[in-house]
């Protein structure tokens, strides 16, 4: 079957101009997640959604952040006012629900290459 | 705080050699760790958890809690290894997975 997709896959941009990432989660994974790469570095979170409410966005770096999901499927994460720290590449990951301590599996989508120039 | 800590960022090894991938964490109570691979073009994917306790494409790794550490290993390289590897920790307390820098393993022929 389809795995996550997201769109663009890169995407270059001017300081200060507003961008938006999409992400196509895997048919039937409730739970959603970003994630910021920045070049040799590891994964650092940013938001999770289970169904359509983020219960935690604390890892999203500043108010420019914002994401929103609709309809427990696509998720958008736009980031606003780009400055050239925000240059990343963002993934996004999908999996079933996680309930308890029980561990399920993250799936990731390509990624989207941001330069901010 | 929770930490990962990958100290090699590249490792190279010849074919048919040990490997090693080192993987050091930092966190107060019992992690559940992951090691996820990334090929050459290809998407990140998991390659095994320390609960499974299993070995896939070779690779085994162990939870040693006294050193917290889960190092990656296989006995014997091979060309097709060559790859980014991940380690990252997960609190049973939520979904958060934290990460590692990540190591390039180069095998040469």
């Amino acid at each position: 079957g389809a795995g996550v997709s997201q769109s663009p896959s890169n995407k270059v941009t001017e300081k200060g101009k507003d961008v938006e990432l999409r992400c196509d989660p895997i048919s039937g994974h409730t739970a959603l997640y970003w994630y910021r790469q920045r070049l040799g570095q590891g994964l650092e979170f940013l938001i999770y959604f289970q169904g359509n409410s983020a219960p935690d966005k604390s890892g999203l770096p500043s108010d420019r952040f914002s994401a929103e999901r609709t309809g427990e499927s696509v998720s958008t994460l736009t980031i606003q006012r780009t400055q050239q720290e925000d240059s990343a590449v963002y993934l996004c990951a999908s999996s079933l629900a996680t309930s308890g301590g029980l561990q399920v599996e993250q799936y990731f989508g390509p990624g989207t290459r941001l330069t901010v120039t | 705080a929770q930490r990962v800590t990958q100290p090699e960022k590249l490792l190279s090894v010849f074919k048919g050699a040990p490997v090693e991938l080192k993987c050091n964490y930092s966190y107060s109570g019992s992690p559940e760790l992951f090691w996820y691979v990334q090929y050459s073009r290809q998407r990140l994917q998991l390659l095994l958890r320390h609960i499974s306790r299993e070995s896939i494409k070779g690779f085994t790794a162990d939870l040693n809690k006294g050193e917290t550490s889960f190092h990656l290993k296989k006995p014997f390289a091979q060309e097709e290894d060559s790859a980014m590897y991940y380690c990252a920790l997960r609190s049973w307390s939520n979904y958060q997975l934290i990460w590692g820098a990540g190591t390039k393993l180069i095998i040469k022929p």
